[in-house]
């Protein structure tokens, strides 16, 4: 399986804080996703990253950011956190549309 | 951006085949078309890809009629390890910007003993 991990696995935090999770890859993919996962829904988009610098909106962007300084690493930031924002996170790499996308473990976020 | 229909659950047993068809009717031509699977608290996974005609690895079968506004994943003979979560996805491996990748809601597979 291709090197990419999530941190943290696990966080419980108050409302109005900011949060920031980490994606990693080591594959040198091009390509970085954020979804969220919530409970009997599919996996919706928050943004994404098509290289270094380059980020754009999915659709569920309201209340998140995004920073790709490098290729190996994709931050999700939830500037000012909100209980509607208790999902599973997860990301995802790929070094091209045509090729599989790898996914991380997710993250189980709680906002109290 | 394809926008895909799958149904949202389906049952079978142990040992039968089980197909799930994927609506794409506005399918670009530079698109493919993905299948993941999804395990309950895991990430998707990827399952198979194609363009047209017929792709088989060890896993699935994906069938692409001639004009590409749907296609069948083919899972032969399931266990029950098999249930999971299906998706299907329509994506354009040429464009970078703009270039999504995006999941529909899926197809709930239950595989009963």
């Amino acid at each position: 399986d291709a090197g990419i991990t999530q941190s943290p696995r696990h966080k419980v935090t108050e409302t109005g804080t900011p949060v920031t999770l980490r994606c990693h890859q080591t594959e040198n993919h091009r390509y970085m996703y954020w979804y969220r996962q919530d409970p009997g829904h599919g996996l919706r988009l928050i943004h994404y990253s098509y290289g270094v610098k380059d980020t754009d909106k999915g659709e569920v962007s309201d209340g998140y950011s995004v920073s790709r300084s490098k290729t190996e690493d994709f931050l999700l930031t939830l500037e000012s956190a909100t209980s509607s924002q208790t999902s599973v996170y997860f990301c995802a790499s790929q070094t091209g549309m045509d090729t599989e996308a790898f996914f991380g473990q997710g993250t189980r976020l709680t906002v109290v | 951006l394809a926008k895909t229909t799958q149904p949202i659950s389906m049952d079978s047993y142990e040992g039968q085949e089980v197909n799930i068809t994927c609506s794409h009717n506005n399918i670009a031509t530079n698109d493919y078309i993905t299948w993941y699977q999804q395990f309950p608290s895991q990430g998707p996974r990827f399952i198979i890809q194609g363009y047209k005609t017929k792709v088989t690895n060890e896993v699935a079968s994906l069938f692409i009629p001639a004009d590409r506004k749907s296609s069948t994943l083919s899972l032969p003979r399931v266990s029950l390890s098999d249930t999971a979560v299906y998706y299907c996805l329509v994506g354009d491996p040429i464009k970078a910007a703009g270039n999504k990748l995006t999941f529909g809601g899926g197809t709930r597979v239950l595989v009963k003993p």
